[in-house]
């Protein structure tokens, strides 16, 4: 059981330059997000997803796009990359939209945009 | 002020000690607190869970909740080198979609 993967691990961007970070998860779970990690800003949301054709912003979403064609994949869009994006993103799931459901996060992403 | 506050340490103690970690907060309406545990280079992993105020116990680990000081605690007993990780507190409220996460206390247990 693969649980959440996302690829790639690792990246290094030019400036103004975009790219996608893939999120893909096999356990049927209609709730997905995406997280980012700062050293000393613990985990803040980018976006999140409760199910297919449905997404909304979380508290960081600027300078990022996602959508939700499948209940499986949930792609992160980096439009035009900046310093200030370099993080460690991950992605995460859970079966649903019930607060009490645990959440499955993915191995991470480490972007670094020079 | 950060809706979750949680020192980030690092905090190094040595193996067989107990350990104490811990999250204040600012929203009432948080109901659901978390524990997450971190490896290097790892995505966070489910700890401890625990719904409303009260204690929770699973083997070495204590989860506490005083929602009358808003105040979560996760004690290590007995603790291992393989402890050793960043510690997150998380929690959210009834209902809602999004998790609040703490800074994260990076732990280090010496041998």
């Amino acid at each position: 059981n693969a649980g959440v993967t996302q690829t790639p691990k690792f990246q290094v961007l030019k400036t103004g330059q975009s790219m996608t970070l893939q999120c893909a998860q096999d356990m049927n779970h209609e709730y997905m997000s995406w997280y980012r990690q700062d050293p000393g800003m613990g985990l803040r949301l980018i976006h999140y997803s409760v199910g297919a054709g449905i997404t909304d912003q979380g508290e960081v979403p600027n300078g990022y796009n996602v959508s939700r064609s499948t209940t499986e994949d949930f792609p992160l869009r980096l439009l035009s990359a900046a310093p200030s994006q370099t993080s460690v993103y991950f992605c995460a799931s859970r079966e649903d939209g019930n607060s009490g459901n645990t959440i499955y996060f993915g191995e991470g992403s480490w972007l670094t945009v020079v | 002020q950060k809706e979750v506050e949680q020192d980030p340490g690092p905090l190094s103690v040595p193996e067989g000690a107990i350990v104490s970690l811990n999250c204040t907060y600012s929203n009432s309406a948080f109901q659901y607190f978390m524990w997450y545990r971190q490896y290097s280079r790892k995505g966070p992993e489910l700890l401890m869970y625990t719904y409303s105020s009260g204690n929770k116990e699973d083997g070495r680990f204590t989860a506490q909740v005083d929602k009358s000081s808003k105040y979560i605690s996760l004690f290590i007993r007995d603790s291992q080198p393989s402890d050793s990780a960043t510690y997150l507190c998380a929690m959210s409220g009834q209902g809602a979609q999004k998790l609040v996460f703490g800074q994260g206390t990076r732990l280090t247990i010496n041998p």
